[in-house]
Protein backbone atom coordinates (compact mmCIF):
# COMPACT_ATOMS: atom_id res chain seq x y z
CA UNK A 1 0.00 0.00 0.00
CA UNK A 2 0.39 3.57 0.05
CA UNK A 3 3.32 5.12 2.84
CA UNK A 4 3.08 8.79 3.36
CA UNK A 5 6.00 10.45 5.08
CA UNK A 6 5.68 14.36 5.66
CA UNK A 7 8.07 16.84 7.34
CA UNK A 8 8.97 18.62 9.05
CA UNK A 9 6.42 17.51 11.82
CA UNK A 10 6.54 21.34 13.41
CA UNK A 11 7.52 24.78 11.59
CA UNK A 12 8.11 27.67 12.90
CA UNK A 13 8.16 31.19 11.41
CA UNK A 14 7.78 35.00 11.67
CA UNK A 15 4.92 36.58 10.10
CA UNK A 16 5.95 36.98 6.34
CA UNK A 17 8.44 34.70 6.32
CA UNK A 18 7.37 31.75 3.99
CA UNK A 19 7.07 28.25 4.71
CA UNK A 20 7.70 24.81 3.07
CA UNK A 21 6.48 21.28 3.64
CA UNK A 22 7.44 18.39 2.19
CA UNK A 23 5.99 14.96 1.52
CA UNK A 24 7.56 12.27 -0.02
CA UNK A 25 4.85 9.02 -1.74
CA UNK A 26 6.49 5.24 -2.11
CA UNK A 27 3.36 4.39 -4.91
CA UNK A 28 4.14 5.36 -8.07
CA UNK A 29 0.46 4.58 -9.24
CA UNK A 30 -0.43 7.65 -6.98
CA UNK A 31 -1.81 10.57 -9.16
CA UNK A 32 -3.78 13.01 -7.14
CA UNK A 33 -2.16 14.72 -3.83
CA UNK A 34 -4.45 17.10 -1.90
CA UNK A 35 -3.06 19.26 1.16
CA UNK A 36 -5.51 19.86 4.12
CA UNK A 37 -5.58 22.25 7.17
CA UNK A 38 -7.12 21.39 10.47
CA UNK A 39 -7.23 24.23 12.59
CA UNK A 40 -7.95 23.35 16.53
CA UNK A 41 -11.21 21.37 16.93
CA UNK A 42 -12.05 21.56 12.99
CA UNK A 43 -11.51 18.63 10.71
CA UNK A 44 -9.34 18.91 8.00
CA UNK A 45 -10.02 21.03 5.03
CA UNK A 46 -8.85 21.23 1.30
CA UNK A 47 -6.89 24.35 0.83
CA UNK A 48 -5.34 23.44 -2.53
CA UNK A 49 -4.53 19.57 -4.90
CA UNK A 50 -2.36 18.48 -7.47
CA UNK A 51 -2.84 15.90 -10.12
CA UNK A 52 0.51 14.29 -11.86
CA UNK A 53 -0.38 15.88 -15.06
CA UNK A 54 1.04 19.47 -13.87
CA UNK A 55 4.21 19.88 -11.86
CA UNK A 56 3.20 23.27 -9.93
CA UNK A 57 -0.21 24.69 -8.93
CA UNK A 58 -0.56 28.22 -7.45
CA UNK A 59 -3.41 29.78 -5.43
CA UNK A 60 -2.70 32.91 -3.99
CA UNK A 61 -0.30 32.75 -1.46
CA UNK A 62 -0.23 29.05 -1.78
CA UNK A 63 1.59 26.82 -4.06
CA UNK A 64 1.91 23.02 -4.40
CA UNK A 65 4.83 21.19 -6.60
CA UNK A 66 5.01 18.12 -7.51
CA UNK A 67 8.05 16.40 -8.61
CA UNK A 68 6.70 12.51 -10.08
CA UNK A 69 10.01 11.54 -10.74
CA UNK A 70 11.24 11.66 -7.58
CA UNK A 71 8.23 10.59 -5.68
CA UNK A 72 7.88 14.25 -3.57
CA UNK A 73 5.92 16.79 -3.25
CA UNK A 74 5.58 20.35 -1.45
CA UNK A 75 3.49 22.86 -0.05
CA UNK A 76 4.44 26.76 0.26
CA UNK A 77 2.93 29.38 1.49
CA UNK A 78 4.22 32.72 1.21
CA UNK A 79 3.80 35.69 3.54
CA UNK A 80 2.54 33.65 6.34
CA UNK A 81 0.55 35.37 8.28
CA UNK A 82 -0.88 34.91 12.09
CA UNK A 83 -3.86 33.02 10.96
CA UNK A 84 -2.24 30.45 8.83
CA UNK A 85 -1.12 28.73 12.47
CA UNK A 86 -2.63 25.18 12.26
CA UNK A 87 -1.52 21.67 11.37
CA UNK A 88 -1.12 20.82 7.74
CA UNK A 89 -1.86 17.25 6.10
CA UNK A 90 -0.62 16.14 2.90
CA UNK A 91 -2.17 12.88 1.09
CA UNK A 92 -1.48 10.87 -1.98
CA UNK A 93 -3.92 8.40 -3.68
CA UNK A 94 -5.05 7.16 -7.27
CA UNK A 95 -7.99 9.23 -8.18
CA UNK A 96 -11.29 7.97 -9.84
CA UNK A 97 -13.47 5.46 -8.83
CA UNK A 98 -12.88 4.66 -5.19
CA UNK A 99 -9.76 6.26 -3.69
CA UNK A 100 -8.44 5.89 -0.54
CA UNK A 101 -5.92 8.75 0.23
CA UNK A 102 -3.12 8.04 2.56
CA UNK A 103 -2.13 10.68 4.90
CA UNK A 104 1.37 12.00 6.13
CA UNK A 105 1.62 12.57 10.34
CA UNK A 106 1.07 16.37 9.58
CA UNK A 107 3.33 19.53 10.03
CA UNK A 108 2.15 21.65 12.72
CA UNK A 109 2.97 25.48 11.49
CA UNK A 110 3.28 28.45 13.74
CA UNK A 111 2.84 31.92 12.97
CA UNK A 112 4.57 34.25 15.16
CA UNK A 113 3.05 37.74 14.91
CA UNK B 1 -23.20 23.74 -0.70
CA UNK B 2 -23.35 21.96 2.17
CA UNK B 3 -20.90 20.48 3.64
CA UNK B 4 -20.34 17.27 5.52
CA UNK B 5 -22.25 16.71 8.93
CA UNK B 6 -21.46 14.85 11.78
CA UNK B 7 -22.99 14.22 15.36
CA UNK B 8 -22.65 14.31 17.94
CA UNK B 9 -19.80 16.65 18.28
CA UNK B 10 -18.44 15.27 21.53
CA UNK B 11 -19.32 12.34 23.74
CA UNK B 12 -17.50 11.05 26.84
CA UNK B 13 -17.97 7.43 27.81
CA UNK B 14 -16.94 4.83 30.27
CA UNK B 15 -14.64 2.04 29.03
CA UNK B 16 -16.65 -0.89 27.94
CA UNK B 17 -19.44 1.40 26.78
CA UNK B 18 -20.65 1.57 23.38
CA UNK B 19 -21.14 4.47 21.74
CA UNK B 20 -22.25 5.77 17.74
CA UNK B 21 -21.51 8.33 15.39
CA UNK B 22 -23.33 9.39 12.92
CA UNK B 23 -22.19 10.83 9.26
CA UNK B 24 -24.71 12.81 6.81
CA UNK B 25 -22.22 13.01 3.20
CA UNK B 26 -22.40 15.82 0.89
CA UNK B 27 -25.32 15.49 -1.84
CA UNK B 28 -24.78 12.65 -4.45
CA UNK B 29 -21.26 11.99 -2.83
CA UNK B 30 -21.63 8.58 -3.42
CA UNK B 31 -18.33 7.70 -1.51
CA UNK B 32 -18.26 8.28 1.95
CA UNK B 33 -15.37 7.23 4.72
CA UNK B 34 -14.65 6.92 8.01
CA UNK B 35 -11.34 8.04 9.78
CA UNK B 36 -9.97 7.71 13.15
CA UNK B 37 -7.32 10.38 14.40
CA UNK B 38 -6.06 9.63 17.40
CA UNK B 39 -3.81 13.35 18.54
CA UNK B 40 -0.43 14.38 17.33
CA UNK B 41 -1.46 11.69 14.06
CA UNK B 42 -2.72 12.23 10.72
CA UNK B 43 -6.54 10.62 10.05
CA UNK B 44 -6.51 6.34 9.58
CA UNK B 45 -8.65 4.84 7.35
CA UNK B 46 -11.37 2.62 8.93
CA UNK B 47 -13.53 1.98 7.09
CA UNK B 48 -14.85 3.57 3.49
CA UNK B 49 -17.72 2.73 1.51
CA UNK B 50 -19.67 3.00 -1.92
CA UNK B 51 -23.01 3.52 -2.37
CA UNK B 52 -24.40 1.24 0.32
CA UNK B 53 -21.33 -1.47 -0.20
CA UNK B 54 -18.25 -1.92 1.68
CA UNK B 55 -15.04 -1.16 -0.05
CA UNK B 56 -12.50 -1.36 2.39
CA UNK B 57 -12.76 -2.08 6.18
CA UNK B 58 -9.42 -3.80 6.42
CA UNK B 59 -8.16 -1.91 9.04
CA UNK B 60 -11.30 -1.66 11.18
CA UNK B 61 -11.35 -3.48 14.31
CA UNK B 62 -14.20 -5.34 13.56
CA UNK B 63 -14.35 -7.43 17.16
CA UNK B 64 -15.73 -3.83 18.11
CA UNK B 65 -16.13 -1.58 16.09
CA UNK B 66 -18.73 -1.46 12.98
CA UNK B 67 -20.21 1.10 10.02
CA UNK B 68 -23.15 0.92 8.03
CA UNK B 69 -24.48 3.04 5.27
CA UNK B 70 -27.73 2.32 4.93
CA UNK B 71 -29.79 3.86 1.33
CA UNK B 72 -26.09 4.99 0.63
CA UNK B 73 -26.81 7.94 2.00
CA UNK B 74 -26.31 8.35 5.91
CA UNK B 75 -24.05 6.29 7.75
CA UNK B 76 -23.59 5.33 11.42
CA UNK B 77 -20.36 4.29 13.15
CA UNK B 78 -20.39 2.47 16.34
CA UNK B 79 -18.25 1.21 19.12
CA UNK B 80 -18.97 -1.46 21.61
CA UNK B 81 -17.78 -2.24 24.20
CA UNK B 82 -15.10 1.14 24.10
CA UNK B 83 -11.34 1.07 24.84
CA UNK B 84 -9.44 3.49 26.36
CA UNK B 85 -7.40 3.65 23.53
CA UNK B 86 -10.17 4.32 21.40
CA UNK B 87 -9.86 8.34 22.49
CA UNK B 88 -9.88 10.04 19.41
CA UNK B 89 -11.54 12.20 16.91
CA UNK B 90 -13.77 9.69 14.09
CA UNK B 91 -14.27 11.77 10.78
CA UNK B 92 -16.60 11.15 8.41
CA UNK B 93 -15.81 12.38 4.99
CA UNK B 94 -17.30 12.15 1.61
CA UNK B 95 -15.82 12.50 -2.15
CA UNK B 96 -17.24 13.34 -5.81
CA UNK B 97 -13.67 14.17 -7.45
CA UNK B 98 -12.29 15.67 -4.14
CA UNK B 99 -12.82 14.18 -0.73
CA UNK B 100 -13.95 16.32 1.84
CA UNK B 101 -13.97 16.43 5.70
CA UNK B 102 -16.66 16.92 8.29
CA UNK B 103 -15.82 18.49 11.59
CA UNK B 104 -15.02 15.39 13.45
CA UNK B 105 -16.85 13.56 16.54
CA UNK B 106 -14.46 14.00 19.59
CA UNK B 107 -14.42 10.60 21.81
CA UNK B 108 -13.23 10.38 25.20
CA UNK B 109 -12.98 6.56 27.07
CA UNK B 110 -12.10 7.19 30.72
Amino acid sequence: GENVEQHPSTLSVQEGDSAVIKCTYSDSASNYFPWYKQELGKGPQLIIDIRSNVGEKKDQRIAVTLNKTAKHFSLHITETQPEDSAVYFCAATLSGGSYIPTFGRGTSLIVHP
Amino acid sequence: EAGVAQSPRYKIIEKRQSVAFWCNPISGHATLYWYQQILGQGPKLLIQFQNNGVVDDSQLPKDRFSAERLKGVDSTLKIQPAKLEDSAVYLCASSGNTIYFGEGSWLTVV
